[in-house]
């Protein structure tokens, strides 16, 4: 099967400008995470969907990033405006089903550096 | 509030050795545990959890863990290291109340030839 797909793998920005990160999970999974994962730490969660629906966005920084998974598929995260500490690579996961038991399938990850 | 504590930065073992990553949790309930891998340049590898049952669960590429309730801990294992098992390892708890997981800091294993 084919594993969660994330782009672009780099980009580079200058702060105070926007991206987006793009997302699509494994076919037939429910539930899609988005992570920050700071250099030295693990990774944080940002915003977790069921189907098209926001379960949990508690640590999302809501003034400067956004996502949405609007037909329930693909997913993505914007950051407007970025700021230094924005730095980090920006994980997507999904799973089949969004019960506390089940693992998690992680893609590779966008590394965002801001300038 | 659940956590995680890995409390090394680098495992280094030799090839052939056994290996031991710590990890210890603190949920306020029953936890569910995983272990992750991450290679360079790679997102992370899901490779063992424990739910329930026995305390010894096997997992992918020949590593173990062990739950060790009294002790809240859930040290992953593996009887005979390679080189290729070199890379980063997360430990996550997640409260079977609650949705989030909840990944430790990491700890880099480094097998040498």
């Amino acid at each position: 099967e084919a594993g969660v797909a994330q782009s672009p793998r780099y980009k580079i920005i200058e702060k105070r400008q926007s991206v987006a990160f793009w997302c699509n999970p494994i076919s037939g999974h429910a539930t899609l995470y988005w992570y920050q994962q700071i250099l030295g730490q693990g990774p944080k969660l940002l915003i977790q969907f069921q189907n098209n629906g926001v379960v949990d966005d508690s640590q999302l920084p809501k003034d400067r990033f956004s996502a949405e998974r609007l037909k329930g598929v693909d997913s993505t995260l914007k950051i407007q405006p970025a700021k230094l500490e924005d730095s980090a690579v920006y994980l997507c996961a999904s799973s089949l089903e969004q019960g506390a038991n089940q693992p998690q399938h992680f893609g590779d990850g966008t590394r965002l550096s801001i300038l | 509030a659940q956590s995680v504590a890995q409390p090394e930065d680098q495992v280094n073992v030799a090839e052939g050795n056994p290996l031991t990553v710590k990890c210890t949790y603190s949920v306020s309930g029953n936890p569910y545990l995983f272990w992750y891998v991450q290679y360079p340049n790679r997102g992370l590898q899901f490779l063992l959890k424990y739910i329930t049952g026995d305390n010894l669960v096997k997992g992918s590429y020949g590593f173990e863990a062990e739950f060790n309730k009294s002790q809240t801990s859930f040290h992953l294992k593996k009887p005979s290291a390679l080189v290729s098992d070199s890379a980063l390892y997360f430990c996550a708890v997640r409260d079977p109340g609650f949705q989030k997981l909840v990944f430790g800091t990491g700890t880099r294993l480094l097998v040498s030839p």
